[in-house]
């Protein structure tokens, strides 16, 4: 069956642009999350939906990072006035109530902040 | 604050030989601890993962060993092979309400050499 996929699989934007990030989580899954991977370092958590719901965005790092789930399936990240600092991988990651803990990770998109 | 430790930064080891990654945590609250391998433009993908309810958990050549009182875990990959060279990252997480987000270690680039 079909994984979770990402789209784009790069950004390239210039400071100060509005940049949206997609996620489709595997079929059913109805836990997702978004974690941000800066170049050789360990996924950092940004949010995690349960559902259409945000249940938690503690590790969104400020105000101008913003996500939605609307349908409790697709997610989008939306990140405003992108900052060169915001250069990363952003991953999304799906997750069963069935298998606790277990998530699958999409391969990611790279965006660059020039 | 760096909740998650993992060392050595880098590996190298014979083909055959063992790999031995180390982490250690500071929450006792964790109650989930995966091991996630990582190839060049891909996300990452669960390997193994224990609970500490056990010392150690064996998956084919790997093996995760637990040591509670310590607050410590390490990842064994027995018989090395080339194809094994990839960053391997540890992790924890505790559950919270259906919220199981994973506070990562820093990885370890592990290469196999003939």
């Amino acid at each position: 069956g079909a994984g979770v996929s990402q789209t784009p699989s790069n950004k390239v934007t210039e400071k100060g642009k509005y940049v949206e990030l997609r996620c489709d989580p595997i079929s059913g899954h109805t836990a997702l999350y978004w974690y941000r991977q800066s170049l050789g370092q360990g996924p950092e958590f940004l949010i995690y939906f349960q559902g259409t719901g945000a249940a938690d965005d503690s590790g969104l790092p400020n105000d101008r990072f913003f996500a939605v789930r609307p349908e409790g399936s697709v997610s989008t990240l939306k990140i405003q006035r992108t900052e060169r600092g915001d250069s990363a991988v952003y991953l999304c990651a799906s997750g069963s109530a069935d298998a606790r803990g277990t998530q699958y990770f999409g391969p990611g998109t790279r965006l660059t902040v020039l | 604050q760096q909740q998650v430790k993992q060392s050595p930064q880098s590996l190298i080891v014979q083909k055959g030989g063992i790999s031995i990654i180390n982490c250690a945590y500071e929450n006792t609250a964790f109650d989930y601890f995966p091991w996630y391998q990582q190839f060049p433009g891909k996300g990452p993908a669960l390997l193994i993962a224990i609970r500490p309810d056990v010392s150690e958990k064996k998956e084919g050549r790997f093996t995760i060993s637990f040591n509670k009182s310590a607050k410590q875990f390490s990842l064994h990959i027995m018989d090395s092979q080339p194809g094994d060279s990839a960053t391997y990252f540890c992790a924890a997480s505790m559950r919270n309400f259906g919220n199981e987000k994973l506070t990562f270690g820093t990885g370890t680039r592990l290469t196999i050499i003939p």
